[in-house]
């Protein structure tokens, strides 16, 4: 029954290591984010996929490369990883962009520790 | 460009009291939407409310609501009857053409 649902809850790695995080929304919304929220609490977004289509693509990293196979999933691939990418990265979705009358609904959150 | 901010890092309450949480945001949009979120210590993120830009009427959700003074570009939000489990970061949003910005949060705590 879980609207958007990320994998891993938890990652622990090494510095330097390549890692995925996986989101999947079963609501049928055309639109999905990557937002970044650090210790502070404070929530950046990262990127932003309509139908597949990236719309969104904040300052970011080259090391951060979202992947959209089809509009119900949107993967977060971090190479290199660096001590500063510690924090919980959340996925969302919303049933349309452009103008964003939609709510967003959100995942659990995926926390990265880097080690 | 577009700026939310929340001026209360932290706030508390007593529990069955009223506290409202301040919002302004800037925008050259004409057309936008507004919402607060709620992150309690599970780490979710919950809508709370919502306000669409071209409406006048403020919104309502049971105990929750909003004082939407556009010209002020000023959105608080409104507990009432605060309950312990409102005990969380709340977040505005503001949300314009492929533009979606979070404030920083203010953590709420009610206590008992």
């Amino acid at each position: 029954d879980t609207a958007v649902s990320q994998t891993p809850k938890y990652l622990v790695t090494q510095m330097g290591n390549d890692k995925s995080i996986k989101c999947e929304q079963n609501l049928g919304h055309d639109t999905m984010y990557w937002y970044k929220q650090d210790s502070k609490k404070f929530l950046k977004i990262m990127f932003s996929y309509n139908n597949k289509e990236l719309i969104i693509n904040e300052t970011v990293p080259n090391r951060f490369s979202p992947k959209s196979p089809d509009k119900a999933h949107l993967n977060l691939h971090i190479n290199s990883l660096e001590l500063g990418d510690s924090a919980v990265y959340f996925c969302a979705s919303s049933a349309r962009s452009g103008i964003s009358n939609q709510p967003q609904h959100f995942g659990d959150g995926t926390r990265l520790s880097i080690l | 460009a577009q700026t939310v901010t929340q001026s209360q890092p932290e706030m508390s309450v007593q529990e069955a009291e009223t506290v409202t949480l301040s919002c302004t945001y800037d925008t050259s949009e004409n057309n936008y939407y507004l919402f607060w979120y709620k992150q309690p210590p599970s780490r979710q993120m919950i809508l709370v409310i919502r306000q669409e830009a071209y409406k006048q009427q403020n919104a309502t959700e049971n105990r929750f609501s909003v004082n939407f003074q556009k010209a002020a570009k000023s959105f608080s939000l409104k507990i009432s009857d605060s309950q312990l489990g409102d005990t969380a970061m709340y977040f505005c949003e503001a949300a314009g053409t492929y533009k979606y910005i979070f404030g920083t949060g203010t953590r709420l705590k009610v206590l008992a």
